[in-house]
């Protein structure tokens, strides 16, 4: 079964710049998964910041960019602020319409 | 505006089934594709389900395949999600979301609010 990694936790100080991952337990990611990253803040519904690798869904900030770093899909967060402190979670398509979400990445912003 | 409200959350019993719904607006809703991703209590998200925009294909996760059954009334802009043998592990907040690319069916650029099925006697 196909698992999706994430860093279970990161943090940030203000102002810096964080990467997050997204990996695969076996083989690399690539842009044929397409991936797409979510953010979402306790109590809320989840909103899209990413897709297709790097593409910033309407209304996402520019402090937030997507891309492929090594076998894995990063998505980088420049000039971190208080309000970015949320849950991460990417997500990548297998194939025949099924994708699969990874365990998420907890960003604290201090 | 994309508006998604998702209905028919509640409390049932182990077993038991519920059918959850999904009030679409603000796009063209037949042509396209609708996933359902849940979250259970505490623990991250999980894609479901994805029904293609006429209804005639539909995608599930190995985990509730044969339980779970998406549907969708393009006359009513409404998509379904019937859960049937209900067990402790289904509790969750069902999201559904609207897909952005009709060809690979994926992925999903707005979310519902979620309804929350809790599975318990």
């Amino acid at each position: 079964q196909t698992v999706v990694t994430q860093e279970p936790s990161l943090s940030v100080s203000p102002g810096g710049t964080v990467t997050l991952t997204c990996g695969l337990s076996s083989g690399s990611v690539s842009t044929d998964h397409y991936p797409s990253w979510y953010q979402q803040t306790p109590g809320q519904a989840p909103r899209t910041l990413i897709y297709s690798t790097d593409t910033r869904s309407s209304g996402v900030s520019d402090r937030f960019s997507g891309s492929i770093l090594g076998n894995k899909a990063a998505l980088t967060i420049t000039g971190a602020q208080a309000v970015d402190e949320s849950d991460y979670y990417c997500a990548l398509y297998m194939n025949n319409g099924i994708w699969v979400i990874g365990g998420g990445t907890k960003l604290t912003v201090l | 505006e994309v508006q998604l409200l998702e209905s028919g959350g509640g409390l049932v019993q182990p077993g038991g089934s519920l059918r959850v719904s999904c009030a679409a607006s603000g796009f063209i809703f037949s042509s396209c594709a609708m996933s359902w991703v849940r979250q259970a209590p505490g623990k991250g998200l999980e894609w479901v389900s994805t029904i293609s925009g006429s209804g005639g294909d539909t995608f599930y996760a190995e985990s509730v395949r044969g339980r779970f059954t998406t549907s969708r009334d393009n006359s009513k802009n409404t998509v379904y999600l019937q859960i049937n043998s209900l067990r402790a592990e289904d509790t969750a907040v069902y999201y559904c979301a609207k897909v952005r690319n009709p060809r690979i069916l994926y992925p999903v650029d707005y979310w519902g609010q979620g309804t929350l099925v809790t599975v318990s006697s």
